[in-house]
This record gives structure tokens, C-alpha cells and sequence, in this order.
């Protein structure tokens, strides 16, 4: 069983403050991807990340996959309340007609005016 | 195009009573997903739909039941609905064969309150 290790599970920081968020494993996955939740709404894609040792920018984020493709990290620059969210990584290997991906679960992020 | 559409958005139950949760895609995708979000435990999925004419258990499928009803609609059925089901529920489709990387857009989420 593939499991994914998000930390930290809270996190509550200042607006303008940066902060990482960190998405490990023990497997390798093909692909990584990053979801952001808002409160009432369902996960939306923000990002998937495939070779080992890429960096993605989406604006003030920052995403990293790690070049044995076991983890990743997600970096937000000078946060603003909008970033407050449920932050979810995703492993996927979709390989033998599977199609699934594993979940960790989840960072919960607020960020304070 | 709407995306993943699901119905109703909010229910109450009594703990015996069945109901049905609807999903529908609108992009063609060719696999469908239904999870439950609980505090703490993330998502989870129950059933799964890699194509039409095809459903798979997921990690936690007791209680639950699934149909394809076409390439659009999956479905999700409790029977006999137990407070532990108490949760909300995402539906979730992805292009599938011919996909890459199997991004998933996900339904709203419909909130389940069983009695």
C-alpha cells in the first residue's frame, strides 16, 4: 500500500509570512500532484509535477518533486489570506489501467490578515 | 461546461434509511471516483469506475453501492445508512486511458448527516 505523509497537518501564519509544506512517501510515483480545498467546495488541481527534480511556479507558489520522485514540497511566497485552504497532495502510477491516485491528508493552511 | 455536477448538496437521514447521491461530467472523461471526507482521515476512496460498464471496490466500500449508469453518471447508493457514514461524499472523474497523469476534477461534495 502507497501511503503519502503530509506535514505539517496545521499551520496558521501571518499574512506576508512564507511557508512550506512538505509531501513524502517511501514509493516512487510517476506523477505529483497538488490540490487546493476551500472551505465547502471540492479539491481543485493546482499543479502536477513528473520529472524527477522539477521546480513548477504558479505565481507566489513554488512546487518541487523530488528528484527519486518520493516526495515533494510546496512553497508559498509571502502569503495572503486567499491561500487559506486544505493543501492535498496526490501520487499518482497509472499504470495497468488503474487511473487512481493515493491521497495524503492534507495541510491546513490560515493565514491571519 | 459545467464540470462534475452533484446532487443534493446537503442531506439529513435517519439511520436505516437509503439514498441515492448522484454525480454527472460533462468532459467526456472515461473514469469516475466517489470518496468520503472525514476529519483527520482525508479522502478516501470507496468505489471507483475506470470505464463505462466497469465499477472496482476502493479501501473503504461496506455499505456502499455503485452504478455506471453511462460514460456522464455514476451513482452512489447506502441502502441502510449508519451514523459512521456520516461524512461528506466527492465524486471525482479523470480522463483515464489516454490520460497521463490522471488529474482529477472533483463535484462540489454532497454533506451527509445520518441520525
Amino acid at each position: 500500500t502507497q501511503l503519502l505523509e503530509q506535514s505539517p497537518q496545521f499551520l496558521s501564519i501571518q499574512e506576508g509570512e512564507n511557508l512550506t509544506v512538505y509531501c513524502n512517501s517511501s514509493s516512487v510515483f510517476s506523477s505529483l500532484q497538488w490540490y487546493r480545498q476551500e472551505p465547502g467546495e471540492g479539491p481543485v488541481l493546482l499543479v502536477t509535477v513528473v520529472t524527477g527534480g522539477e521546480v513548477k511556479k504558479l505565481k507566489r507558489l513554488t512546487f518541487q518533486f523530488g528528484d527519486a520522485r518520493k516526495d515533494s514540497s510546496l512553497h508559498i511566497t509571502a502569503a495572503q489570506t486567499g491561500d487559506t485552504g486544505l493543501y492535498l497532495c496526490a501520487g499518482g502510477n497509472p499504470g495497468a489501467g488503474s487511473y487512481q491516485l493515493t491521497f495524503g491528508k492534507g495541510t491546513k493552511l490560515s493565514v491571519i490578515p | 461546461n459545467a464540470g462534475v455536477t452533484q446532487t443534493p448538496k446537503f442531506q439529513v437521514l435517519k439511520t436505516g434509511q437509503s439514498m441515492t447521491l448522484q454525480c454527472a461530467q460533462d468532459m467526456n472523461h472515461n473514469s469516475m471516483y466517489w470518496y468520503r471526507q472525514d476529519p483527520g482521515m482525508g479522502l478516501r476512496l470507496i468505489y471507483y469506475s475506470a470505464s463505462e460498464g466497469t465499477t472496482d471496490k476502493g479501501e473503504v466500500p461496506n455499505g456502499y453501492n455503485v452504478s455506471r449508469l453511462n460514460k456522464r453518471e455514476f451513482s452512489l447508493r447506502l441502502e441502510s445508512a449508519a451514523p459512521s457514514q456520516t461524512s461528506v461524499y466527492f465524486c471525482a472523474s479523470t480522463l483515464g486511458r489516454g490520460s497521463l497523469y490522471n488529474e482529477q476534477f472533483f463535484g462540489p461534495g454532497t454533506r451527509l448527516t445520518v441520525l
